[in-house]
């Protein structure tokens, strides 16, 4: 079974960083890219990030490229999101997400997503 | 960057309804367009991919056609586990842009 689960959200003041983590099990980690969608309350969904299986490529949505970072550790089959520079703009829940092939080029199909983490960005 | 405008952003329906959702993409994108529905306090669910393949597990009362600029999601006769927030999702090129979502509410 695939499980998802996205950890390190929480209250950070703007300006601040915080790094989200995402521990994949139920799947060969290595073999699918994995992105990050975010929600603002009450808005709709946000692509943010994606990486390739090796984690060659990655690619960021303008609203926050330069600032935030994503990469992954094949050995823990973890995905993480660094995100630097926070703007209350960016609060939202953030979903990590498993691409749909197992080719470990980007497709950008998620097809399992976990449950979501809560980021917070207000002083 | 590619937009996504899907329409309408909302509906109202009844049980058993026929229900139509479109997207539209601000440039050709081909079939590379995904559909997701969301419940409140879920995280989205994979609905049809590649504008035309259903995803494993979901019922065959849901479909998606188009390609290039223009799609569209139907469900057949809407259920009651049905009523939830509807999204399109370009994959042709990053960045991946969302529809605005349709929220799908019960008559």
């Amino acid at each position: 079974e695939v499980q998802l689960v996205e950890s390190g959200g929480g209250l950070v003041q703007p300006g601040g960083s915080l790094r989200l983590s995402c521990a994949a099990s139920g799947f060969t980690f290595s073999r699918y890219a994995m992105s990050w969608v975010r929600q603002a309350p009450g808005k709709g969904l946000e692509w943010v990030s994606v990486i390739s299986g090796s984690g060659v490529s990655t690619y960021y949505a303008d609203s926050v490229k330069g600032r935030f970072t994503i990469s992954r550790d094949n050995s823990k089959n973890t995905v993480y999101l660094q995100m630097n520079s926070l703007r209350a703009e960016d609060t939202a829940i953030y979903y990590c997400a498993k691409d749909h092939y197992n080719s470990g080029r980007i497709a950008m199909i998620p097809d399992y997503w976990g449950q979501g983490t809560l980021v917070t960005v207000s002083s | 960057d590619i937009q996504m405008t899907q329409s309408p952003p909302s509906l109202s329906a009844s049980v058993r309804d026929r229900v139509t959702i479109t997207c539209r993409a601000s440039e050709s994108i081909s079939k590379y367009l995904n559909w997701y529905q969301q419940k409140p306090g879920k995280a989205p669910k994979l609905l049809i991919f590649a504008a035309s393949s259903l995803q494993s597990g979901v019922p065959s009362r849901f479909s998606g056609s188009g390609s290039g600029t223009d799609f569209t999601l139907t469900i057949s006769s809407l259920q009651p586990e049905d009523f939830a927030t509807y999204y399109c999702q370009q994959s042709h090129s990053a960045p991946y842009s969302f529809g605005q979502g349709t929220k799908l509410e019960i008559k």
